[in-house]
């Protein structure tokens, strides 16, 4: 089974500073197909996960551009370039490249 | 906009069975991989299992393997989770989770290989 290590498990932020999350996979997440199937998932407080990033780095409809997604192989970043209130929350990277695996979560809290 | 509706949890012995039922709408399901995602009080998200578009498909997490089974309605846009024999480590909020679009096979477009809708959730409790 892949598993997937997110770093660090908390990280305080001030109100418009950047933030950066690690998510580090136990083996490569190139699929045969060629992708890499590498999402990450913002959890705000008592919602459902949303998804933020698709395949790296592909923003999924609806989110804001301050969020990037970088990494290939087995190491992969989620960027919030500027973090706003409403950014609080868990964040999760989640591979599917084969069966599916969740990190454990990031939680992004304002300082 | 996309709607997935999660139904039939509740409190459960250890032991007893409960089958939970995911209401999709406004996209077409027959079209879509379906997964089941957990997720205990306080804890991370854990990944249970997802049937591709027709059903013919099926991947199950090795905690729920034998116990759990996952099963479709297309007629019916519906999901379902039938869980057996369960356990207090069971008890969790169940999420449905529309996956990937069958459609884009054999076409350029690369699947998000991602869940990009999500429900609100379920809750199981599993408790004596």
């Amino acid at each position: 089974d892949i598993v997937m290590t997110q770093t660090p498990l908390s990280s305080p932020v001030t109100l418009g500073q950047p933030a950066s999350i690690s998510c580090r996979s136990s083996q490569s997440l190139v699929h045969s197909d060629g992708n890499t199937y590498l999402s990450w998932l913002q959890q705000r407080p008592g919602q459902p996960p949303r998804l933020l990033i698709y395949r790296i780095s592909n923003r999924f409809s609806g989110v804001p551009d301050r969020f990037s997604g970088s990494g290939a192989g087995t190491d992969f970043t989620l960027k919030i370039s500027r973090v706003e209130a409403e950014d609080v929350g868990v964040y999760y990277c989640m591979q599917a490249t084969q069966l599916v695996t969740f990190g454990g979560g990031t939680k992004v809290e304002i300082k | 906009q996309v709607q997935l509706v999660e139904s039939g949890g509740g409190l459960v012995k250890p032991g007893g069975s409960l089958r939970l039922s995911c209401a999709a709408s406004r996209f077409t399901f027959s079209d879509y991989y379906m997964g089941w995602i957990r997720q205990a009080p306080g804890k991370g998200l854990e990944w249970l299992t997802y049937m591709n578009e027709n059903g013919n498909t099926i991947y199950y997490a090795d905690s729920v393997k034998g116990r759990f089974t996952i099963s479709r309605d297309n007629a019916e846009n519906s999901l379902f989770l039938q869980m057996n024999s369960l356990r207090a480590e069971d008890t969790a909020v169940y999420y449905c989770a529309r996956g990937d679009d069958a459609t884009v096979a054999g076409t350029k477009r690369a699947p998000l290989g991602a869940f990009d809708m999500w429900g609100q959730g379920t809750m199981v409790t599993v408790s004596s």
